[in-house]
């Protein structure tokens, strides 16, 4: 199975800031990796596949770059609305994989 | 509007079985691949179950091969999945995801949306 790796497990940055998770791959998984935000107590939600395109309606400031087993989403200008939690999953293979969750908080 | 709504979750003991639905509406149901998803309180998701167009093919987690069993009735729109021989470490909110042609790869692996998901706990 595909392990999928993300640091940090949480994290904490104030509105305005610039973040970045990693989520690193077992072995290489091309661009087949998706990101998605999971509010307390809500259901997740799609951000972003094949590693860097974003779903329609996700706002700009969400980037996903990287391939093979290295992955990185972004978030330019962190705004309270982010505040959730976010998770990393491949599709190069089954059983398809999640990594273990970021948690975003603001200062 | 997609919807995805998931019933039948409810509290069972070890060794119990449940079936979980899914109605989806406001899209063409046949013309996706669907999967169901699981979240244990407290803890990350994990991919339980995924199943093609028709029903003729189907994939499953490891951890519930030969206890769980994914279905779907097209003309019903409607998304299944049986759950026998129940344990504890299988108590979480299931969700029902759909997945669209997304991209290149050969497995439709991308979750565009999700329902609200069902509990199942499983205790004595």
């Amino acid at each position: 199975d595909i392990q999928l790796t993300q640091s940090p497990s949480s994290l904490s940055a104030s509105p305005g800031d610039r973040v970045t998770i990693s989520c690193q791959a077992s072995q290489d998984i091309g661009h087949y990796l998706n990101w998605y935000q999971q509010k307390p107590g809500k259901a997740p939600k799609f951000l972003i596949f094949d590693a860097s395109i974003l779903e329609t309606g996700v706002p700009s400031r969400f980037s996903g770059s990287g391939s093979g087993t290295h992955f990185t989403l972004t978030i330019d200008s962190l705004q309270p609305d982010d505040i959730a939690t976010y998770y990393c999953q491949q599709y190069d293979d089954f059983p398809l994989t999640f990594g273990g969750g970021t948690k975003l908080e603001i200062k | 509007q997609v919807q995805l709504v998931e019933s039948g979750g409810a509290l069972v003991e070890p060794g119990g079985s449940l079936r979980l639905s899914c109605a989806a509406s406001g899209f063409s149901f046949g013309d996706y691949y669907m999967t169901w998803m699981r979240q244990a309180p407290g803890k990350g998701l994990e991919w339980v179950a995924s199943i093609s167009f028709s029903g003729r093919t189907t994939h499953y987690v490891d951890s519930v091969k030969g206890r769980f069993t994914v279905s779907r009735d097209n003309a019903k729109k409607s998304l299944y999945l049986q759950l026998n021989s129940l344990r504890a470490d299988d108590t979480a909110v299931y969700y029902c995801t759909r997945n669209p042609e997304y991209g290149s790869s050969s497995i439709l692996g991308v979750s565009d949306s999700w329902g609200q998901g069902t509990l199942v706990i499983v205790s004595s």
